[in-house]
């Protein structure tokens, strides 16, 4: 069974202070692919990135990065110089080698950045 | 370019009605997906679907039906509902079989009275 922990339900922050948001993961596939997608007060889905098992370089894009690491089962997401409009519930998500190759989603992360 | 559409986006109904929820995506994508998303339980797939007539059950199906007659479009149907279907429920759509991104409708927020 695959599950995805994100242990900070809510992380307050002041604008243009960096934050880190946690995911770890658990799952016996080999191939499996992470996820982070990001859900905007207005309640939509918006997808960030997606890694393969495979693949454990770093990856920047803008102010967000992301840190995966296989020995650890984490892949955690990066917000540098954070803004109001960052304020959002970001989900991590894992899809194995499951039939369908379903998506498992993590509880989610509150991030409330305040000007 | 609409991609992935449902409707309607809100709806209340009473405890025991049926109710159907559409889901549209123009970018003829093989897989197709339900979830609902409840406080304290994130998103949790209800039913999915490979392909038009093909579709299984996901996590949490008890209480849904679903059918795919054509590639575009998969109805969620609740048969009789109930205070605890009240959610906000998410179609997904897919490219095709791996674990390629799924991408999300704008959502359809759901009151069981």
């Amino acid at each position: 069974a695959q599950k995805v922990t994100q242990a900070q339900t809510e992380i307050s922050v002041v604008e243009k202070e960096d934050v880190t948001l946690d995911c770890v993961y658990e799952t016996r596939d080999t191939t499996y692919y992470l996820f982070w997608y990001k859900q905007p007060p207005s309640g939509e889905l918006v997808f960030l990135i997606r890694r393969n098992s495979f693949d454990e370089q770093n990856e920047i894009s803008g102010r967000y990065s992301w840190n995966f690491q296989k020995s650890t089962s984490s892949f955690n997401f990066t917000i540098t110089a954070s803004q109001v409009v960052d304020s959002a519930v970001y989900f991590c998500a894992l899809s194995g080698d499951n039939a369908g190759n379903m998506l498992t989603f993590g509880g989610g992360t509150r991030l409330m950045v305040k000007p | 370019d609409a991609g992935i559409t449902q409707s309607p986006r809100y709806k209340i109904t009473e405890t025991g009605r049926q109710v159907t929820l559409m889901c549209h995506q123009t970018w003829s994508h093989s897989y197709m997906f339900w979830y609902r998303q409840d406080l304290g339980h994130g998103l949790r797939l209800i039913y999915y679907s490979a392909a038009a007539d093909i579709t299984d059950k996901g996590e949490v199906p008890d209480g849904y039906v679903v059918s795919r007659s054509k590639t575009e479009n998969f109805p969620l149907t609740l048969e009789s509902a109930t205070r605890s279907q009240t959610s906000v429920y998410f179609c997904a759509s897919r490219k095709g079989q791996g674990a390629g991104t799924q991408y999300f409708g704008p959502g359809t927020r759901l009151l069981v009275l």
